[in-house]
């Protein structure tokens, strides 16, 4: 069936250094991706949402690339802090649909090293 | 502005007894509302949505049920729990209609079925 991935459970990084989280997706109808933060006992919080029309879009601290080619995306996070230390999760949409169902990957755990 | 409440916050229940969680969405109307499950070191599967009230749409078979009583009101349930019960369930909402799908989680409830 169709999925949302991620292609490594845990990425650990030095404490300053820039972190990449990978997201592979298989669905070519998704038109809408969101990540998600999730720490430890609570609920997932939403960090960076980009759309197929476009290929890159930057927050604060954090940019989202889509590749529709190859059904990638990623997450960078510059600077990493010990506080970005949680699960991250990719997550599938249609902007056109009314239910705004999104399909969730399994979860990469970034662990920041002081 | 908008909240989203859960509880209970953590459940311990025996195998064979009923399940009520409730989820309560303040500060907006008829929003879409959703159930998620995470299972330990896993990532979210969805469960039920709603995009109105009494209007209930599962996405996988199992053993719960979830009703929409009220308009912001969301609520999961089982007549008798199963070990693979156990997990964290999430509710989120979204604002209704079509677009940007971003999810707005609830804190959770974490379910233990001894």
């Amino acid at each position: 069936g169709e999925s949302v991935g991620l292609h490594l459970p845990t990425l650990s990084v030095q404490e300053g250094d820039n972190s990449i989280i990978n997201c592979a997706y298989s669905n070519s109808a998704s038109d809408y991706f969101i990540w998600y933060k999730q720490e430890s006992g609570k609920g997932p919080q939403f960090i960076i949402d980009i759309r197929s029309n476009m290929d890159k879009r930057q927050g604060q601290r954090v940019t989202v690339l889509l590749n529709k080619t190859v059904k990638h995306l990623s997450l960078q996070i510059a600077a990493t802090q010990p506080g970005d230390s949680a699960v991250y999760f990719c997550a599938e949409g249609h902007r056109s649909s009314n239910t705004g169902k999104l399909i969730f990957g399994q979860g990469t755990t970034l662990q920041v090293k002081p | 502005s908008q909240t989203i409440h859960q509880w209970p916050a953590t459940l311990v229940q025996p195998v064979g007894s009923p399940l009520s969680l409730e989820c309560t969405v303040e500060g907006t109307s008829n929003p879409n509302l959703y159930w998620y499950r995470q299972a330990a070191g896993r990532g979210l599967q969805l469960l039920f949505y709603s995009v109105g009230i009494g209007q209930i749409s599962s996405e996988v078979p199992q053993n719960l049920s979830a009703s929409r009583p009220q308009d912001r009101q969301f609520i999961l349930s089982s007549k008798k729990l199963l070990l693979s019960d156990s997990g964290f369930y999430l509710c989120a909402w979204r604002e209704s209609g079509s677009g940007a799908n971003v999810l707005t989680f609830g804190a959770g409830s974490r379910l233990t079925v001894l």
